[in-house]
C-alpha cells in the first residue's frame, strides 16, 4: 500500500515558473526522499531529507519537512522543460529498510 | 560511473512460463532492494538484502517469487507461473549502509525491467 500522498496528482507550469509539490504521510519515519522518473527512464534520486530537519536546499530544489504535520513540500524554482517528469516522495522507516512511495505528482513543463 | 544495472530491460512472456531477472548493485553497497512499479503508481517494495541475507518480504511477495543474492553482490528476482497481474516493472535499487545506528542513505534504482505477461 502507498503510504504518501502527492498533491497535486498533475501540474502542468510555463518554463521559468516555480513548482511545487506536496506529500504527506502516515506513520513515524526515518527520512524522506524525493525521486523524480521521466518516461521510459528509471527513478532519479534528487534529496533526502532526515527526520530531524526541516529544510534541505540542492540546486533549484529546496525541501521542507513538517514532522507534526507529517508533510512535505517539494519546491523547483526556475523551472526548466528538461524538468518534465513524475515527481514521488518516500518515506524511509526507522529500520531502514524500504521505501515507500507516493502515487507520484507528474509535471510538465512547457517551453 | 556504473549505477545499478538490471537486465533485461524488456521481457514478454506467456502466462505460466518462469523468468528471472538479473540486478547488479553499486559494487560497494551492501544492500539491495527489489520494488514492483505499475503504470501510474509509485514503486512498491518487495524485498531486500543486506549482503546475502534476505532480510525483509513485503505479503505482495507470493510464494511464485523467489530473490536470492547468493555471494552479496548480484541479485536475481525468480517469478514462476506468471500471471498477467505480474505486469510491471521490477526496479531494483542498492544503498550504502549507513555509518551510525538509524542513520540511512538514499537508495539508487537501476532502470528497471519491463514485464509483459500475455
Amino acid at each position: 500500500s502507498q503510504q504518501g500522498e502527492e498533491d497535486p496528482q498533475a501540474l502542468s507550469i510555463q518554463e521559468g515558473e516555480n513548482a511545487t509539490m506536496n506529500c504527506s504521510y502516515k506513520t513515524s519515519i526515518n527520512n524522506l526522499q524525493w525521486y523524480r522518473q521521466n518516461s521510459g527512464r528509471g527513478l532519479v534520486h534528487l534529496i533526502l531529507i532526515r527526520s530531524n530537519e526541516r529544510e534541505k536546499h540542492s540546486g533549484r530544489l529546496r525541501v521542507t519537512l513538517d514532522t507534526s504535520k507529517k508533510s512535505s513540500s517539494l519546491l523547483i524554482t526556475a523551472s526548466r522543460a528538461a524538468d518534465t517528469a513524475s515527481y514521488f516522495c518516500a518515506t524511509g522507516d526507522n529500520a531502514g529498510n524500504m521505501l515507500t512511495f507516493g502515487g507520484g505528482t507528474r509535471l510538465m513543463v512547457k517551453p | 560511473d556504473t549505477g545499478v544495472s538490471q537486465d533485461p530491460r524488456h521481457k514478454i512472456t506467456k502466462r505460466g512460463q518462469n523468468v528471472t531477472f538479473r540486478c547488479d548493485p553499486i559494487s560497494e553497497h551492501n544492500r539491495l532492494y527489489w520494488y514492483r512499479q505499475t503504470l501510474g503508481q509509485g514503486p512498491e517494495f518487495l524485498t531486500y538484502f543486506q549482503n546475502e541475507a534476505q532480510l525483509e518480504k513485503s505479503r505482495l511477495l507470493s510464494d511464485r517469487f523467489s530473490a536470492e543474492r547468493p555471494k552479496g553482490s548480484f541479485s536475481t528476482l525468480e517469478i514462476q507461473r506468471t500471471e498477467q497481474g505480474d505486469s510491471a516493472m521490477y526496479l531494483c535499487a542498492s544503498s550504502r549502509a549507513g555509518l551510525t545506528e538509524g542513520f540511512y542513505n538514499e537508495q539508487f534504482f537501476g532502470p528497471g525491467t519491463r514485464l509483459t505477461v500475455l
